[in-house]
């Protein structure tokens, strides 16, 4: 059964400073990955997501994930934070050719200082 | 797309009653999952529906929970004799596909509260 690890649950950092958010997956077979976000008081949305191809993508707002099939992993970053990006993101595993039920992980807590 | 819907958006209950969850997924969505998600962790998986079928359940699902989606469209979740365990956040998500990868469109939730 596929599983999610977030290792970091909080991660605070400066405005203007990079951050990466880790998440590492598991699985006997290939997946598909996505991140989600959260802002305080909202749902979840979709911010990026891999399904083939490149194995790194990008989201509108200046994220971007690296999808790496040899350490199980799927980070996500961004070059320079703002206070907006203050938000709870969630990493999320789907089997490929399996059910299509989705896993999370535990979530990570992004607090961007002023 | 007005989105995926979620009623009521808070409940409040005393321990052992039953409660009726609703969402309205989006209109041409033929997949539909429940979420529970407790405060600091992520949304943990219940239940999924491909139309009205329900093809999966998770083990950890008490046999108080039940779901039903007739007619493919809207679903209900209800808890019997309710716990104060059951306390969280309900999320329903819906999405299309016919193959794996289809992102998932969260509604707001609904917040149980048993006391």
């Amino acid at each position: 059964a596929q599983s999610v690890t977030q290792l970091d649950s909080q991660v605070p950092v400066f405005e203007e400073a990079p951050v990466e958010l880790r998440c590492n997956y598991s699985s006997s077979v290939s997946v598909y990955l996505f991140w989600y976000v959260q802002y305080p008081n909202q749902g979840l949305q979709l911010l990026l997501k891999y399904l083939s191809g490149s194995t790194l993508v990008e989201s509108i707002n200046g994220f971007e994930a690296e999808f790496n099939k040899s350490q199980t992993s799927f980070h996500l970053r961004k070059p320079s934070v703002h206070i907006s990006d203050t938000a709870e993101y969630f990493c999320a595993v789907s089997e490929m050719g399996g059910t299509y039920k989705y896993i999370f992980g535990t979530g990570t807590r992004l607090k961007v200082l002023a | 797309d007005t989105g995926v819907s979620q009623n009521p958006r808070h409940k409040i209950t005393k321990r052992g009653q039953n409660v009726t969850f609703r969402c309205d997924p989006i209109s041409e969505h033929n997949r539909l999952y429940w979420y529970r998600q407790t405060l600091g962790q992520g949304p943990e998986f219940l239940t999924y529906f491909q139309n009205e079928a329900q093809l999966e359940k998770s083990r950890l699902l008490s046999d108080r929970f039940s779901a039903e989606r007739p007619k493919g469209s809207f679903s209900t979740l209800e808890i019997q004799r309710t716990e104060q365990g059951d306390s969280a956040m309900y999320l329903c998500a819906s999405s299309w596909g016919t193959g794996g990868g289809s992102p998932l469109h969260f509604g707001n939730g609904t917040r149980l509260t048993v006391t």
